[in-house]
């Protein structure tokens, strides 16, 4: 059974333009959610979809924004980069329906300049 | 809002000793912890625990809950520099819609450093 699969693994970036990230959840699995972490901070929690739809959203800026799609991929979208957008963004995807494994991807490493 | 808090943050050992991580946590409709270890990029799942009282055992590594007391622990013990890594504990609330916070609550980990 394939994991999570995120794209790109890396990416840099000048302050100003705007990012897409992409996570292909485990088949199945229907529950997909993004986190932003930095060294210090932890996970912060970015947005949680079911079904296509955003059930959750952290507290971070209308520059963040995401979307699922029907097969359960997920992307998500800075907009406006700036330099404190840098950070290792995961995903994690679980059945949902009550059902709590979450397992992650590898994560794609954002570097704004 | 809802929280898990993890001690200590971080703990330095040497080959061979046990250690012991703590999690604590307040979160409304609790269903579930989850322990992971994080090394490079992506956490990896260790335990899920539901139940008080049934250790979860993989190895040298074991977990507990106590859902009358709010905590669990993991213990790792013979520790080697293989174990050096973030470890994160998890609350899984589902059926939450609206919120800032999604179904699975992180605390922020706590980092284990192995010395040979």
């Amino acid at each position: 059974k394939a994991g999570v699969t995120q794209t790109p693994r890396y990416l840099i970036k000048t302050r100003g333009q705007q990012v897409t990230l992409s996570c292909s959840p485990i088949s199945g699995h229907r529950s997909v959610s993004w986190y932003q972490q930095t060294p210090g901070q932890g996970l912060q929690f970015l947005f949680e979809y079911f079904s296509e739809t955003q059930r959750n959203k952290g507290n971070f800026p209308g520059r963040f924004s995401g979307r699922q799609f029907s097969n359960s991929r997920s992307e998500m979208n800075v907009s406006t980069l700036e330099l404190g957008d840098s950070a290792l963004y995961l995903c994690a995807s679980s059945q949902g329906q009550g059902k709590s494994e979450a397992f992650f991807g590898q994560g794609t490493r954002l570097t704004v300049v | 809002e809802d929280k898990v808090v993890q001690s200590p943050l971080s703990l330095v050992v040497h080959e061979g000793d046990t250690v012991t991580l703590n999690c604590s946590y307040e979160v409304t409709n609790f269903r579930s912890l989850l322990w992971y270890k994080q090394e490079k990029k992506a956490p990896t799942f260790l335990f899920m625990l539901t139940s008080s009282g049934i250790e979860k055992k993989s190895g040298r590594l074991s977990s507990i809950l106590d859902k009358k007391e709010l905590f669990s622990i993991l213990n790792i013990t013979a520790t080697q520099t293989g174990d050096s890594a973030v470890y994160l504990c998890a609350v899984y609330s589902p059926w939450r819609y609206g919120g800032s916070q999604g179904n699975l609550i992180f605390g922020k980990g706590t980092k284990l450093s192995v010395k040979p």
